[in-house]
């Protein structure tokens, strides 16, 4: 699987949008780009994932550059429940003697939502 | 819909007594499985997958191991704790290619 690369903290006030970036310069072309957060003492909670196309859900969007060798999640209206630790993590997609064993987790973006 | 329960939530364990962390899934069938681990500040970290009851595959060579004895359950046990097995243990569940849905986590610490 590529390896991804985050900034280690950000900040955002209450109510602005977050933007989170993640550099994946070695993706492939059948790797997803999955975000996923966990909020302190808790368990990842899934977000979103995309494959080229931008996405957009009930908790955030996903905007992949062309090249995908980057992407951003936003949240749009950031609140204090969002102030957790965001990861970015790309995966093969299908079926594939390897693949279950996907989800490789860096050290991901400490995101605080500010009042 | 689906969901994954892991228990217990905490446990305070001395070294070198046995663990045993369990895991069920609820509302699908045949899912892959997997025990990740993740130290104080750190990234999850793989331990084990599960295809398949009795499939078990380890990622890193510890002090721990896996069991899948029904199709929507997955235990994680060790014989002998160490201090160095102390972390926040995560069961998750998935098919393959597909998202990866994770549990509420057990804090373990070996004292």
């Amino acid at each position: 699987d590529a390896k991804t690369t985050q900034p280690p903290s950000m900040d955002c006030a209450e109510g602005r949008a977050a933007n989170l970036p993640c550099n994946h310069s070695t993706i492939s072309g059948n790797e997803y780009v999955y975000w996923y957060r966990q909020i302190h003492s808790q368990g990842p909670q899934y977000i979103i994932h995309g494959l080229k196309n931008n996405e957009t859900n009930e908790m955030a969007s996903l905007i992949i550059t062309e090249d995908r060798k980057s992407s951003t999640l936003i949240l749009p209206h950031a609140t204090l429940r969002d102030t957790a630790v965001y990861y970015c993590i790309v995966r093969v997609a299908g079926v594939s003697s390897g693949s279950a064993r996907q989800l490789t987790f860096g050290s991901g973006t400490q995101l605080t939502v500010l009042p | 819909s689906q969901t994954i329960h892991q228990w217990p939530a905490t446990l305070v364990q001395p070294v070198g007594s046995p663990l045993s962390l369990e895991c069920t899934v609820e509302g699908t069938s045949n899912p892959n499985l997997y025990w990740y681990r993740q130290a104080a500040g750190r990234g999850l970290q793989l331990l084990f997958y599960s295809v398949g009851i009795g499939q078990i595959s380890s990622e890193v060579p510890q002090n721990l191991s896996a069991s899948r004895p029904q199709d929507r359950q997955f235990i994680l046990s060790s014989k002998k704790l160490l201090l160095s097995d102390s972390g926040f243990y995560l069961c998750a569940w998935g098919f393959t290619g597909n998202t990866i849905y994770f549990g509420e986590g057990s804090w373990l610490t070996v004292v």
